[in-house]
């Protein structure tokens, strides 16, 4: 078990630019989430795939924002002609379906920083 | 709509004291709790969770957490703080599993350890 990863860590881009992060959760976990965190907030939901399957989308997730997890394993989290509004850490959890509670394991996260 | 408060923005604390977050929750039906721990620049860790059962719940680090359901609160404790737990601590609750529920976070409270 080597927990959830997430590449880059850090991102700066230019506004205008395409971004793309990618998480990879614990292997065995059939649902991955993301999550947007601003400073001083707590993460708010993004969206949520159990094994290849988006099965819900927040409000906060805007026609840019584009989520993939073609394999039901890695997933890709890309945001399009990017705002100064998008700076923020992006966080990707996984967790396995049946299991009490639902816990989530979270990555360390992407910060990102649009200028 | 599920919903987590913590009305502590900021808390300080001795070394050694005792330390109490508070967490209020509003959910329709039975809640899964969370009470995560995150350090500058890194993602979330499971300090404890909530399920059923006992209503006083033992987490890692010496952390431990109380569901009152009269008062929908999931207050965390510890006895004695130590330098190390300075960090941002996370309310958070979460739908039936069935649901695959997304996890509602509050805004969070910053813990300051006092030498």
């Amino acid at each position: 078990d080597t927990g959830v990863s997430q590449d880059p860590r850090h991102k700066i881009t230019k506004r205008g630019q395409n971004v793309t992060f990618r998480c990879d959760p614990i292997s065995e976990h059939n649902r991955l989430y993301w999550y947007r965190q601003t400073l001083g907030q707590g993460p708010e939901f993004l969206t949520y795939f159990q094994n290849e399957a988006q099965l819900e989308k927040s409000r906060l997730l805007s026609d840019r924002f584009s989520a993939e997890r073609p394999k039901g394993s890695f997933s890709t989290l890309e945001i399009q002609r990017t705002e100064q509004g998008d700076s923020a850490m992006y966080l990707c959890a996984s967790s396995l379906s049946g299991r009490a509670g639902n816990e989530q394991f979270f990555g360390p996260g992407t910060r990102l920083t649009v200028l | 709509a599920q919903s987590v408060t913590q009305p502590d923005i900021h808390i300080t604390v001795s070394e050694g004291a005792s330390l109490e977050l508070r967490c209020n929750y509003s959910y329709g039906a039975t809640p899964y709790l969370f009470w995560y721990v995150q350090s500058p620049g890194q993602g979330l860790q499971l300090l404890l969770k909530y399920f059923s059962g006992d209503t006083l719940v033992q987490g890692i680090k010496g952390f431990e957490a109380e569901f009152k359901r009269s008062q929908s609160s999931f207050n965390l404790r510890k006895p004695s703080v130590h330098w190390s737990d300075a960090a941002e601590y996370f309310c958070a609750v979460g739908g039936l599993n069935t649901n695959a529920g997304k996890s509602t976070f509050g805004d969070g409270t910053t813990l300051t350890v006092k030498p």
